[in-house]
Parts: C-alpha cells; structure tokens; sequence
C-alpha cells in the first residue's frame, strides 16, 4: 500500500509557481521522501528527494515540515512541459519504489 | 550513454503464447526491477534484483518470470499471455543500497488478445 496521500489533480498557469502537497503522516525517522512524474505514460523521471532537510535541485524544491509528515514539491516556474502525472513516494534507503496514483497536474497557458 | 533500454516498444501477443520483454542498462546499477502500469493507474512493482543471481517477487508476480545472469540484463518473461497482462510495462535501475534516483526505460506496450 502507498504510505502517501495526493490530491488527484491541480490546475497550474504557466509561469506561475506550482505547489504539489503530499500527506505523509507515518513515514518513519529512516525513510526518504521522493517525488517522480510521468509525462505522457513515458517512463517516470526522477526529480527530487529528501529525508529531513528542504532540497532543491535544477528542477524543484522539496519543502519537508518539520513534523515530517506533510512535504510539498514546488515547480517555480511552470511550463506546460511540466504537465504530468507527479508521484510523491516514502521509501527506506535502499528499499523498493511502491507508487500510488499520483497527482494530475495540468499546466495551462 | 544509453541508460535503461527496453525492447520492443510495442508487441500484439495471442493468449497462451510466451514471450521475453528485453530490458538492458549500461549504468552498472546493482539494482533493476520491472513495473506494469495498466490504464489511469499507478506502476505496480512485479520482480526485482539487487545483482545477478539474485531475483524477488514484487507486488504481482504470477504469471511472470524473471533471471538475472549478468548486472545488466534483467529480462521478463510471459509463460503463458493472458488478456489481463494488457499493459505498459516498465524496466527500472538504480544503485543499491542507495538513496539516489531510478532511472527508468521508455516501457513497452504490451496487448494481448
């Protein structure tokens, strides 16, 4: 079972910050938060991960609460390239990629 | 450097024949699995391997075999189709243990009729 809860779509405007919130309220001291998408049914691309700290990377930030039981990943400035399907998963180091259905994000002109 | 290489991109199986799904990566990642994701649904984890030799099941593995005979080829096989195996299939490599990223082949389509 997923240990994560995601709303199942979201609008976005192009060029405006997209906020995609992910519920995680029993993840584990050891385990990360990572966020993948799926453009288009291609194959998931990696986009960011964390365990405690906020991350950024060249595509994303990953803002995770303090509690660690809530993140959210935010796209600074979307393109309609970035519409897809965006999957927030818990995972112990090392461990296996359990997906659930993800968010919907449609990025609109 | 190609990454992860899946073959063939599409495939139109009968019931009851068997088929190999290639699935190939040039990284030297220890760890490689198989995925299926069936319409407006998540991916569903089917096999994995953290090297060769060694193989597990995943989250549906009936009807599905799988080896692991050098680190990078981790081949799925069909023993006998079924309608019900309908679906986008996607091979996966990381390094393991690790808490770096999947990468991920571009799937292949898979119809059974």
């Amino acid at each position: 079972d997923a240990k994560t809860t995601q709303p199942t779509s979201m609008d976005c405007a192009e060029g405006r910050a997209a906020n995609l919130p992910c519920n995680h309220s029993t993840i584990s001291g050891n385990e990360y938060v990572y966020w993948y998408r799926q453009i288009h049914s291609q194959g998931p691309q990696y986009i960011i991960h964390g365990l405690k700290n906020n991350e950024t990377n060249e595509m994303a930030s990953l803002i995770i609460t303090e509690d660690r039981k809530s993140s959210t990943l935010i796209l600074p400035h979307a393109t309609l390239r970035d519409t897809a399907v965006y999957y927030c998963i818990v995972m112990e180091y090392g461990n296996k990629l359990v997906f659930g259905a993800g968010t919907i994000l449609r990025v609109k002109s | 450097n190609a990454g992860v290489t899946q073959t063939p991109k599409f495939q139109v199986l009968k019931t009851g024949q068997s088929m190999t799904l290639q699935c190939a990566q040039d990284m030297n990642h220890e760890y490689m699995s198989w995925y299926r994701q069936d319409p407006g649904m998540g991916l569903r984890l089917i096999h994995y391997s953290v090297g060769a030799g060694i193989t597990d099941q995943g989250e549906v593995p009936n009807g599905y075999n799988v080896s692991r005979s050098t680190t990078e080829d981790f081949p799925l096989r069909l023993l006998s189709a079924a309608p019900s195996q309908t679906s986008v299939y996607f091979c996966a490599s990381s390094v393991f243990p690790s808490d770096t990223e999947a990468f991920f082949g571009q799937g292949t389509r898979l119809t059974v009729v």
